[in-house]
């Protein structure tokens, strides 16, 4: 099946400071991706829609200023943390849609561990 | 085992036995449904889906059904085995691609 290649797959940052995950598609061309985000033992959240060329998104209740997203090309979307704090500590994750998919439509990376200190 | 009521966070089964999953969607809007399996650590991992216009799907080993006229999204695994401990997630769409996951149920498979 198609691939999201998420990274890092963990990241321990200083409170303050900003981080920056990238979500690819390895071997399709994406418009558009999602980023969730999952507290433990939680479901996944809805933050934002990443667009190619475009603003992103947001979810509301979701600070655009603080989840800085960029779509610069079709098959990297990227999720920056700014100024992250402990309450930022999360699960985050992204999916692409599969053009043309019949069955599986969306895959997702394998997630990024963020861990603010 | 079979969980009770509409959801439950956990679902201790037997290996062996058949597992059945439910949940609740809220949204009448929604046209696609996915179950999702996820493992500690790791992003979602495709199940199954189903279309608002079939109420039932079946894939290796599971089968999903959908209940319409309540809400109601169900996932039933054959003869469960350990490597089926995970959380489960329902998810609903009414665009293909921008889902709501459920509160998820995590599985248990007792050896």
């Amino acid at each position: 099946g198609a691939v999201v290649s998420q990274h890092p797959s963990w990241v321990i940052c200083k409170s303050g400071t900003s981080v920056k995950i990238e979500c690819r598609s390895l071997d399709f061309q994406a418009t558009t991706m999602f980023w969730y985000r999952q507290f433990p033992k939680q479901s996944l959240m809805l933050m934002a829609t990443s667009n190619e060329g475009s603003k992103a998104t947001y979810e509301q209740g979701v600070e655009k200023d603080k989840f800085l997203i960029n779509h610069a090309s079709l098959t990297l979307s990227t999720l920056t943390v700014t100024s992250a704090h402990p309450e930022d500590s999360s699960f985050y994750i992204c999916s692409a849609p599969y053009p043309g998919a019949t069955n599986e439509k969306l895959f997702f990376g394998s997630g990024t561990q963020l861990s603010v200190l | 085992g079979e969980s009770v009521g509409l959801h439950l966070p956990t679902l201790s089964v037997q290996e062996g036995d058949n597992s059945i999953i439910n949940c609740a969607y809220s949204n009448s809007a929604s046209d696609y449904f996915i179950w999702y399996k996820q493992e500690s650590g790791k992003g979602p991992q495709f199940i199954i889906d189903i279309r608002s216009n079939m109420d039932k799907r079946q894939g290796q080993r599971v089968t999903v059904l959908l209940n319409k006229t309540v809400k109601h999204l169900s996932l039933q695994i054959a003869a469960t085995q350990p490597g089926d401990s995970a959380v489960y997630f329902c998810a609903e769409s009414s665009n293909d691609y921008k889902l709501s996951f459920g509160a998820g149920t995590t599985v248990t498979v007792r050896a």
